[in-house]
């Protein structure tokens, strides 16, 4: 059974600062999905990494993924206030189901002023 | 393009009742997923279909929970005999392919009384 692993469950940080949070699983996958989550809505999509050492950038988040260490990082540059909610990183398998996600816990992000 | 809806938003039921939650992928989806999210934790997959064919749902709970999607029409996921326990958000997300990254509906939350 696929697991995926987030860490932290929980990070307050000010504006201004950096911070990486991180996604293990365990098993073998080459498809990885970042998404954010407001309270009370539904998911965005961020990033989709389809490959070893993808690494994709949008303002201030940068998402990379090391398939052979079943690692991807989710790294935050100079935090707004904006960036506040939940991230949740989701792993598609290699094999069984290629459609069937299975999501982190989940890292709820407070940026304070 | 409209994206993924999900009718109802809210959706109030007492124990025992029947509770049905639907689902329009976008256009040119044919392939649809239903997660449920319980309160602070991140989404279990329950169930993947293309039209009339249930092509996995190994995280459906095997009693009251149902799910179909016709050749007309929504998808549908049915919970018969609700229990307080399934009270929870329920998202449906859809593709255009099986492997290809999937786009979430705005989710239906259920409470149960």
């Amino acid at each position: 059974e696929l697991k995926v692993e987030q860490n932290p469950l929980f990070l307050s940080m000010q504006e201004g600062k950096n911070y990486t949070i991180y996604c293990n699983y365990s098993t073998t996958s080459d498809r990885l999905y970042w998404y954010r989550q407001d309270p009370g809505k539904s998911l965005e999509s961020l990033f989709v990494l389809l490959s070893n050492g993808a690494v994709k950038q949008e303002g201030r988040l940068m998402a990379s993924l090391d398939t052979k260490a079943r690692l991807s990082t989710l790294h935050i540059t100079a935090a707004v206030h904006d960036l506040s909610a939940t991230y949740f990183c989701a792993v598609a398998p290699n094999t069984g189901t290629a459609s069937k996600l299975t999501f982190g816990t989940g890292t709820r992000l407070q940026v304070t002023l | 393009n409209a994206g993924v809806m999900q009718n109802p938003r809210h959706l109030v039921r007492r124990r025992g009742q029947e509770a049905r939650l639907r689902c329009s992928p976008m256009k040119g989806h044919s392939h649809v997923y239903w997660y449920r999210q319980l309160p602070e934790e991140g989404l279990k997959f329950m169930v993947y279909l293309q039209k009339e064919n249930i092509i996995d749902e190994s995280g459906m709970p095997k009693e009251r929970f149902s799910a179909e999607f016709p050749k007309e029409g929504p998808s549908i996921l049915r919970i018969q005999q609700v229990v307080r326990g399934d009270s929870a958000a329920y998202f449906c997300a859809s593709s255009p392919l099986s492997d290809n990254e999937q786009f979430f509906g705005p989710g239906t939350r259920l409470t149960v009384l």
